[in-house]
């Protein structure tokens, strides 16, 4: 099972900041956080991963909270092909990627 | 990232015959691959894990005949769906993995129709 929840449908207007949330309360201390997204009918997109520390990078920044339960996944200046379905996923020692439901992202003109 | 390809991309058979699908990583070497499937509006669902030259480990509730993995080398690995039925309608995505990386790479995916 998927150890992360996320809210199933977000939208944002085109040029502004998405924010998307993801729960992982039960993430354990050598647990990654990963972002992936996926196009309709695309195979799904890297998007950024940490442990710990923020990270960031050409695609996006990633704020993972000081007790590691929880993230947000920011989009800073969104555009219609960010549209897509966005999948928080802890990744364990065994380096599978279970996905949960994700979150809908749509961005509107 | 890594540059993955899938063949074909779309496949329409006949209930009952095989199909083969090809997963290459094609500037990467992919000591594991994973196949995962997508059925319309859901999730994707990890049905194997295969790491070069072993045999692959599958999920629970994934027949290992039906759906045969082999991945020979480090840049290509098949997925068998043998005797298939309507219900193996799908898209069917892997993605690959490095020895030295924990990023995964996907493919852009097969649909398979069978009819």
């Amino acid at each position: 099972d998927a150890k992360t929840t996320q809210p199933p449908s977000m939208d944002c207007a085109e040029g502004r900041a998405a924010n998307l949330p993801c729960n992982h309360s039960t993430i354990s201390g050598n647990e990654y956080v990963y972002w992936y997204r996926q196009i309709h009918s695309q195979g799904p997109q890297y998007i950024i991963h940490g442990l710990k520390n923020n990270e960031t990078n050409e695609m996006a920044s990633l704020i993972i909270t000081e007790d590691r339960k929880s993230s947000t996944l920011i989009l800073p200046h969104a555009t219609l092909r960010d549209t897509a379905v966005y999948y928080c996923i802890v990744m364990d020692s065994s380096y599978k990627l279970i996905f949960g439901s994700g979150t809908r992202l749509l961005v509107r003109p | 990232g890594a540059v993955v390809s899938q063949h074909p991309s779309r496949v329409i058979c006949k209930s009952g015959t095989s199909v083969k699908i090809e997963c290459r990583s094609l500037d990467f070497q992919a000591t594991t691959m994973f196949w995962y499937r997508q059925f319309p509006k859901q999730s994707l669902m990890l049905m194997a894990t295969s790491n070069e030259g072993s045999k692959a480990t599958y999920e629970q509730g994934v027949e290992k005949d039906k759906f045969l993995i082999n991945h020979a080398s480090l840049t290509l690995s098949t997925l068998t769906v043998t005797s298939a039925h309507p219900e193996d309608s799908s898209f069917y995505i892997c993605s690959i993995k490095g020895a030295t990386s924990y990023e995964q790479y996907f493919g852009p995916g097969t649909r398979l129709t069978v009819t």
